[in-house]
């Protein structure tokens, strides 16, 4: 069946340092990919998305990239800061579909 | 606006009782949804709604209903609470169907523990 997993369920790293969060997915049919972040006690939050028709995506200090091939989704976040902290959850869709399928959250905590 | 709103934010329930999860938007949103979220796991659909009167099940639907009387409001029932239904709910909701450059807002979200 359809999934979505991430390679690593925690991230630690230090104020100002650059961090990549992981995310596989298995339906080959997914066409467009949003990366959400959950602060503590907060229901999540948009940061950016992509559609398989590109490879990568940048936003501010955030940058998305897709492998088709591997089926493999990366987020990038520049110069990570304390406020970074969350729970990190990508989200694949099938476009008509009507829903999206989410994986199961990376854990970045951002050291002073 | 006021986007999403959930209440109550937290509850407590005995097995066996009852309750609905009240859920509103004011962004004019067709499409609404339902999730849960258990302790470190990431959202699993219960259910979703494209529009007034049309809803459809998700993932894990056993042991809730939904109805869509209005496009502002998706309330979400539990007939009989179980321990297994311990767990965070998230409604959100979108604009159209994702997959069209279109992000999901999400609610505060209930907690909801079964006792």
């Amino acid at each position: 069946g359809e999934s979505v997993g991430l390679h690593l369920p925690t991230l630690s790293v230090q104020e100002g340092d650059n961090s990549i969060i992981n995310c596989a997915y298995s339906n080959s049919a997914s066409d467009y990919f949003i990366w959400y972040k959950q602060e503590s006690g907060k229901g999540p939050q948009f940061i950016i998305d992509i559609r398989s028709n590109m490879d990568k995506r940048q936003g501010q200090r955030v940058t998305v990239l897709l492998n088709k091939t591997v089926k493999h989704l990366s987020l990038q976040i520049a110069a990570t800061q304390p406020g970074d902290s969350a729970v990190y959850f990508c989200a694949e869709t099938v476009t008509n579909a009507g829903k999206s399928t989410f994986g199961d959250g990376t854990t970045l905590t951002v050291k002073p | 606006n006021a986007g999403v709103t959930q209440t109550p934010k937290f509850r407590i329930l005995k097995i066996g009782q009852s309750m609905t999860l009240q859920c509103a938007q004011d962004m004019n949103h067709n499409y609404m949804y339902w999730y849960r979220q258990d302790p470190g796991m990431g959202l699993k659909l219960i259910y979703y709604s494209v529009g007034a009167g049309i809803t459809d099940k998700g993932e894990v639907p056993n042991g809730y209903n939904v109805s869509r009387s209005t496009t502002e409001d998706f309330p979400l029932r539990l007939e009989l609470a179980a321990p297994s239904q311990t767990s965070v709910y998230f409604c959100a909701s979108s604009r159209s169907q994702p997959g069209k450059n279109n992000e999901q807002f999400f609610g505060p979200g209930t907690r909801l523990t079964v006792l």
